[in-house]
């Protein structure tokens, strides 16, 4: 079972579009994390949220507690952008437990 | 700026041998974590360590898996005899009071 969904799988984009990918979850939490995931492997953390809106730079994460859902948006997007977005969850439940999602693939076109 | 290192980058080991993949967190941070990632799949969550003992574990973290933290500084994870499945890419995590911070990994091969 997937305890986070996130969608698209996968997304191109041109650059200077403004993108949106979105996070679903099924789990109470007590945060969700934005990740990017480059294509050497290494992890960085972009975001941690609880409630509202997060912005830096032009990124911008959102989430709705009662609908379970969160947002990540890119505004003037650009090549070196391109990465993986992974939506991880703390479980509420268990405390120290992060479930993941299987990521949004994304490439800026120039 | 304040990072995770992780060491070996890369290990080969041969089936039935034991390995220990090593962390230097940062070092005002409290929680640690352990997260593996298969070639071409998600990241999944190991184990958490707080204050010295585990304080989650996943499923996949078995009775052949074990966290350490030796020496106060560095955070290791033991997995005592290796099968082919355990080969991956594992990631240390520390976390501050937001965010998480991510090691580079150690990428793990199994033959």
């Amino acid at each position: 079972k997937n305890e986070v969904e996130q969608s698209p799988q996968n997304l191109t984009a041109q650059e200077g579009e403004f993108i949106t990918i979105n996070c679903s979850y099924s789990v109470g939490i007590s945060a969700l994390h934005w990740l990017q995931q480059h294509p050497g492997g290494g992890i960085v953390s972009l975001f941690m949220l609880s409630s509202g809106k997060k912005k830096h730079g032009r990124l911008i994460a959102t989430i709705n507690i009662q609908e379970k859902h969160s947002s990540l948006h890119i505004t003037a997007s650009h090549p070196r952008d391109s990465a993986v977005y992974i939506c991880a969850v703390r479980s509420e439940d268990t405390g120290n437990q992060f479930y993941f999602g299987t990521g949004t693939s994304l490439t800026v076109i120039p | 700026e304040p990072e995770v290192t992780q060491t070996p980058s890369h290990q080969v080991t041969q089936m039935g041998q034991e390995v220990i993949l090593r962390c230097v967190p940062i070092s005002n941070h409290l929680y640690f974590y352990w997260y593996r990632q298969i070639l071409g799949q998600k990241v999944e969550f190991l184990v958490s360590f707080y204050n010295n003992e585990i304080s989650e574990k996943s499923e996949i973290f078995d009775d052949q898996f074990s966290v350490e933290r030796p020496d106060g500084s560095n955070f290791t994870l033991k997995i005592r005899s290796t099968k082919l499945e355990d080969s991956a890419m594992y990631f240390c995590a520390s976390t501050g009071r937001y965010e998480q911070y991510f090691g580079p990994g150690t990428r793990l091969t199994v033959t």
